[in-house]
């Protein structure tokens, strides 16, 4: 079936750049994602990349996409302390409505 | 703009009880689906509709059923609990209108089978 993987932990000190690592199964996906999820709350979407980029940018935040090895990366610049929180990388299933396949998630954790 | 909304926020069950869950979005989605969450093992797919009248099982359906009778609504039942059973449960719509095909979630409902 699909899946997705994810390092399960990441921590880095204020100011710093995090980067999570994802790698995806299924070829087909069309669009890749990232979600946060803060504690205690639901899951927001932070961006997404369709799948003939290599790179998209927003803000602080970073997509890199290596299609040939099916590896997607999300760089925070410059990480706060409320970029705590657990993030999700996600592709979408065509043969599931879109459903998201997700990974397990990474947990940031940054201190000051 | 309300978004997803989740009903309820947390319960109790005893092994054997039943419930439904209530998920309701205000976004003409036409996509639904249901999720559960559980430490160390992400979000995993129960059960979606693609549309009303229509549902199918995604990756862990078992012990649970849902309803599409309205576009809006999607319930998931759970008729016999289970200590498995135990889980954060996400409601999720999307829209094949929208490219970027990204789904919006409710907030979550904790449910404790004791």
């Amino acid at each position: 079936g699909e899946d997705v993987e994810q390092s399960l932990f990441l921590s880095v000190r204020e100011g710093d750049s995090s980067v999570i690592n994802c790698t995806y199964t299924d070829s087909s996906s069309t669009y890749l994602y990232w979600y946060k999820q803060e504690p205690g709350a639901g899951l927001q979407l932070l961006t997404y990349i369709f799948s003939n980029m290599d790179m998209k940018q927003d803000q602080r935040l970073t997509v890199l996409l290596n299609k040939k090895d099916k590896h997607l990366s999300l760089r925070i610049a410059d990480t706060q302390t409320g970029d705590s929180a657990i993030y999700f990388c996600a592709e979408r299933f065509e043969q599931a409505g879109t459903a998201l396949i997700f990974g397990k998630g990474t947990t940031l954790s940054v201190s000051s | 703009n309300a978004g997803v909304t989740q009903t309820p926020k947390f319960r109790v069950l005893k092994t054997g009880q039943s419930m439904t869950l209530l998920c309701a979005q205000d976004m003409n989605h036409e996509y639904m689906y249901w999720y559960r969450q559980d430490p160390g093992m992400g979000l995993r797919l129960i059960h979606y509709s693609v549309g009303e009248g229509t549902t199918a099982k995604g990756e862990v359906p078992d012990g649970y059923n849902v309803s599409r009778l309205k576009k809006q609504n999607f319930l998931l039942g759970l008729e016999s609990a289970a200590p498995s059973q135990t889980s954060v449960y996400f409601c999720a719509s999307s829209s094949p209108r929208r490219v970027s095909g990204e789904a919006f979630f409710g907030q979550g409902t904790r449910l404790t089978v004791v």
